[in-house]
């Protein structure tokens, strides 16, 4: 079946770093990725998301890259700040399919 | 503000004493959905919803029932409750799935004696 997998389960950068999370994904037919932010006590909370017809895509200090040919997916958090602890999941689906599948999420972890 | 909320947040039952979990929605959206989380298994979905009286199975539905008599609700029943029911239940809405986000409840979490 479709699968979605984090590369690392764990992630630790210093304040002020840039975070890189990665993400594969298994079905060459996935055509909408979202990223989503969970925090402890809290649901995954929507932080951007991609279609298959763009590479790249920018928000407020986050990037989501898209590569096709691999199934890979990265998200890149600038300038890291202590707010950004959390668990961070990808999710990828495609047109017509009746549910997200999600990876098992990254923790991101931030030293002072 | 938009939000999808849950009831209740907390919950510790017994085996087989009917629980309904409830989720509602104030977005308007068409779908629904109901995902469980567990250490290692990620999140699983159970049950979904297209629209009104239109529901169907996800990945792991054996031991849940939902309906969706009301676009804004989509309950999630455990007639029969068991331990391996122990888990951190999450909502979900979208106006669509191909290409909109979903936006998840703040979750629910039963323990199951």
């Amino acid at each position: 079946g479709e699968s979605v997998g984090l590369h690392l389960p764990t992630l630790s950068v210093q304040e002020g770093d840039n975070s890189i999370i990665n993400c594969a994904y298994s079905n060459s037919a996935s055509d909408y990725f979202i990223w989503y932010k969970q925090e402890s006590g809290k649901g995954p909370q929507f932080i951007i998301d991609i279609r298959s017809n763009m590479d790249k895509r920018q928000g407020q200090r986050v990037t989501v890259l898209l590569n096709k040919t691999v199934k890979h997916l990265s998200l890149q958090i600038a300038a890291t700040q202590p707010g950004d602890s959390a668990v961070y999941f990808c999710a990828a689906t495609n047109t017509g399919a009746q549910k997200l599948v999600f990876g098992q999420g990254t923790r991101l972890t931030i030293n002072p | 503000e938009a939000q999808v909320t849950q009831n209740p947040r907390y919950l510790i039952t017994v085996t087989g004493k009917k629980l309904t979990v409830t989720c509602s929605q104030n977005m308007n959206h068409e779908y629904m959905s109901w995902y469980r989380q567990d250490p290692g298994l990620g999140l699983r979905q159970i049950y979904y919803s297209m629209n009104v009286e239109v529901t169907d199975k996800g990945d792991v539905p054996e031991g849940y029932k939902v309906s969706r008599k009301e676009k804004r609700n989509f309950p999630l029943i455990l007639e029969s409750p068991s331990p391996n029911q122990t888990s951190l239940y999450f909502c979900v809405s979208s106006q669509g799935l191909g290409n909109q986000p979903q936006h998840f409840g703040d979750g629910t979490r039963l323990s199951i004696l």
